[in-house]
């Protein structure tokens, strides 16, 4: 089974805290491929980074940052000095090699100023 | 902006009724997505086409139907609304659609049903 799960459903931290954002995923299959989307108040969902399973380097992006286990099954999103644009939904999604394209429930984050 | 454009941006229908909704991919891609958002259901994918040719078919209804155009634009069809069909449906695309292929999402079109 495929599955995607996003345990935090809302989150609120205030300005400049840093948040961590948990995405746990299940596959049987050994090639995929992991998403985060942003969705902000616009409705619209953005494109924040792509990572294939066989590259579990850590990535970071200014003040994005997300760490990949393969063992724990888990790509977790880290916002470093989080600021009010940070305020969102994020969907973790997984991409398998038959097309189908799974997204968790999303988190809300709410960054207070 | 992603590059994929979706319109309407909003629409209002009645239960019954039938709508169109209408996507352009980014230029140079080939593969397009449709996707459902709901509130109770989450983000749902419905159906991918390719170059012109469905290649996944998710979640989508019987009454719901969809193509891609010689030109690469795509229609999705929805037919005799229900009230749980009002959501946001997006629409995305990739070069070639290929789970490796980052998709690209548009803005979403906003489906009311009264």
């Amino acid at each position: 089974a495929q599955k995607v799960t996003q345990a935090q459903t809302e989150i609120s931290v205030v300005e400049k805290e840093d948040v961590t954002l948990d995405c746990v995923y299940e596959t049987r299959d050994t090639t995929y491929y992991l998403f985060w989307y942003k969705q902000p108040p616009s409705g619209e969902l953005v494109f924040l980074i792509r990572r294939n399973s066989f590259d579990e380097q850590n990535e970071i992006s200014g003040r994005y940052s997300w760490n990949f286990q393969k063992s724990t099954s888990s790509f977790n999103f880290t916002i470093t000095a989080s600021q009010v644009v940070d305020s969102a939904v994020y969907f973790c999604a997984l991409f398998n090699t038959g097309n189908q394209f799974y997204f968790g429930t999303g988190t809300s984050l709410t960054v207070i100023p | 902006d992603s590059g994929v454009t979706q319109t309407p941006k909003h629409l209002i229908t009645a239960t019954g009724q039938r709508v169109t909704l209408r996507c352009s991919p980014r230029s140079g891609d080939l593969s397009v997505y449709w996707y459902q958002q709901s509130l109770d259901q989450g983000l749902q994918f419905l159906i991918q086409y390719y170059n012109g040719e469905e290649r996944a078919k998710g979640n989508i209804l019987e009454r719901f139907s969809a193509q891609q155009f010689p030109d690469l634009h795509s229609e999705l069809n929805l037919s005799s609304l229900e009230l749980g069909d009002s959501a946001l449906y997006f629409c995305a695309s990739s070069v070639t659609g290929d789970p490796g292929n980052t998709i690209y999402f548009g803005e979403g079109s906003w489906l009311t049903v009264v």
